[in-house]
């Protein structure tokens, strides 16, 4: 099977700007997430989608949402950005369905955000 | 909520020798699992190992395995017989059994494999 896909890989952008990223979970996954890495903060969650529905939510502002599609591919759109937004944002799918799932998550190679 | 604690930023190890990272914890659930994923330089994270915290017997993967003490809340890495492709960036992670599929990362341990 493919693995979990991400574009575009790289984006430059200045403040105030709006981004869209895409990713694109392994075929028959439904859970996707969301993660922002830095080197400051490490790896911190964003959203989880499934079944076109947001299920759990990290603590980030308004600015942040996301979407998922009917063939499980997700969006995540940040708006007017800011200097701090700059990061490594990840995707991560599963096949996960229930709470008692031992099932773990999938990285995509991620998409590199520069704020200027 | 959770946290996870690493409190190693860098480690070094003399190729084929061994390694531990350290993992802690914190949580009041008695139920979830624990991961330990792998990112290269430059290259995206992969799942190196995973425990179910009600199982009491240790995960092991080839060279990889765990030391998972639930009482003390640790959760470590050993990596025997060190090779130049172990070198990374290892984070350790925790899912709740309960809550969803969220989890929860350390800061993550660099691992450099010496020749």
């Amino acid at each position: 099977k493919a693995g979990v896909t991400q574009t575009p890989r790289y984006l430059i952008k200045t403040r105030g700007q709006q981004v869209t990223l895409s990713c694109s979970p392994i075929s028959g996954h439904r859970s996707v997430s969301w993660y922002q890495q830095t080197p400051g903060q490490g790896l911190q969650f964003l959203f989880e989608y499934f079944s076109e529905t947001q299920r759990n939510k990290g603590n980030f502002p308004g600015r942040f949402s996301g979407r998922q599609f009917s063939n499980s591919r997700s969006e995540m759109n940040v708006s007017t950005l800011e200097l701090g937004d700059s990061a490594l944002y990840l995707c991560a799918s599963s096949f996960y369905q229930r709470v008692l799932s031992q099932e773990t998550q999938y990285f995509g190679p991620g998409t590199r955000l520069l704020v200027l | 909520a959770q946290t996870v604690t690493q409190s190693q930023p860098e480690m070094s190890v003399q190729e084929a020798e061994t390694v531990t990272l350290s993992c802690t914890y914190d949580t009041s659930e008695s139920d979830y699992y624990l991961f330990w994923y792998k990112q290269p330089p430059s290259r995206q994270m992969i799942l190196v190992i995973r425990q179910e915290a009600y199982k009491q017997q240790n995960a092991t993967e080839n060279r990889f395995s765990v030391n998972f003490q639930k009482a003390a809340k640790s959760f470590s890495l050993k990596i025997s017989d060190s090779q130049l492709g172990d070198a990374a960036m290892y984070f350790c992670a925790y899912r709740s059994a309960a809550t969803g599929n969220q989890f929860y990362f350390g800061t993550g341990t660099s691992l450099t494999v010496i020749p």
